[in-house]
């Protein structure tokens, strides 16, 4: 199993441009989730899904947009890159069958917004 | 809600001293406990989790917990610690028939002097 896997690694943006963070997950799992992690901030929630075509929002929604169009896939799309998006983000994924809160995490994709 | 303190910021240990990492929570319940830990440039890896019976658990790498109902606390420790256990330690709870998706403590980042 590949477990979790986040593309790109690395990612230098424009303010005003747009781009999709892929996450794909070969666990079978039902929970997905996008965090960003900010130095002296841990990991916030920016958005979630509890199954295929089912969304719903975290702490720090704003800017970001979502879909589940399968269970594997989970892309996080920022719609007009802003210098405040400068961060470190994860994906994460949690069986039904597991522990609540016990969660898969994926390497991350450090994007800069300048 | 559920929330988590982690009241250190940063720790700095000698290679072969022990090591606590304190972690409080607030439930209203028996929640699910986690710790994670995040090497530099890497994602977020499980450690230990607590579901139920036995206050101590082991986790990988050494590392124990202990649960204290009393005092709503977690405790991370390790008797000897390694010049590779430096990195960021994340304390997290779940919770109990709720959202599969934690709450993560802002995090501790562990120090380790030859």
């Amino acid at each position: 199993n590949a477990g979790v896997t986040q593309t790109p690694k690395f990612q230098v943006l424009k303010t005003g441009q747009s781009m999709t963070l892929q996450c794909a997950q070969d666990m079978n799992h039902e929970y997905m989730s996008w965090y960003r992690q900010d130095p002296g901030m841990g990991l916030r929630l920016i958005h979630y899904s509890v199954g295929a075509g089912i969304t719903d929002q975290g702490e720090v929604p704003n800017g970001y947009n979502v879909s589940r169009s399968t269970t594997e896939d989970f892309p996080l799309r920022l719609l007009s890159a802003a210098p405040s998006q400068t961060s470190v983000y994860f994906c994460a994924s949690s069986s039904a069958a597991g522990a609540f809160g016990e969660q898969y995490f994926g390497p991350g994709t450090r994007l800069t917004v300048t | 809600a559920q929330s988590v303190t982690q009241p250190d910021i940063h720790i700095t240990v000698s290679e072969g001293a022990s090591l606590e990492l304190r972690c409080n929570y607030s439930y209203g319940a028996t929640p699910y406990l986690f710790w994670y830990v995040q090497s530099p440039g890497q994602g977020l890896q499980l450690l230990l989790k607590y579901f139920s019976g036995d206050t101590l658990v082991q986790g990988i790498k050494g590392f124990e917990a202990e649960f204290k109902r009393s005092q709503s606390s977690f405790n991370l420790r390790k008797p000897s610690v390694h010049w590779s256990d430096a990195a960021e330690y994340f304390c997290a709870v779940g919770e109990r028939g709720g959202s599969y998706i934690p709450t993560f403590g802002r995090g501790t980042s562990l120090i380790v002097h030859p």
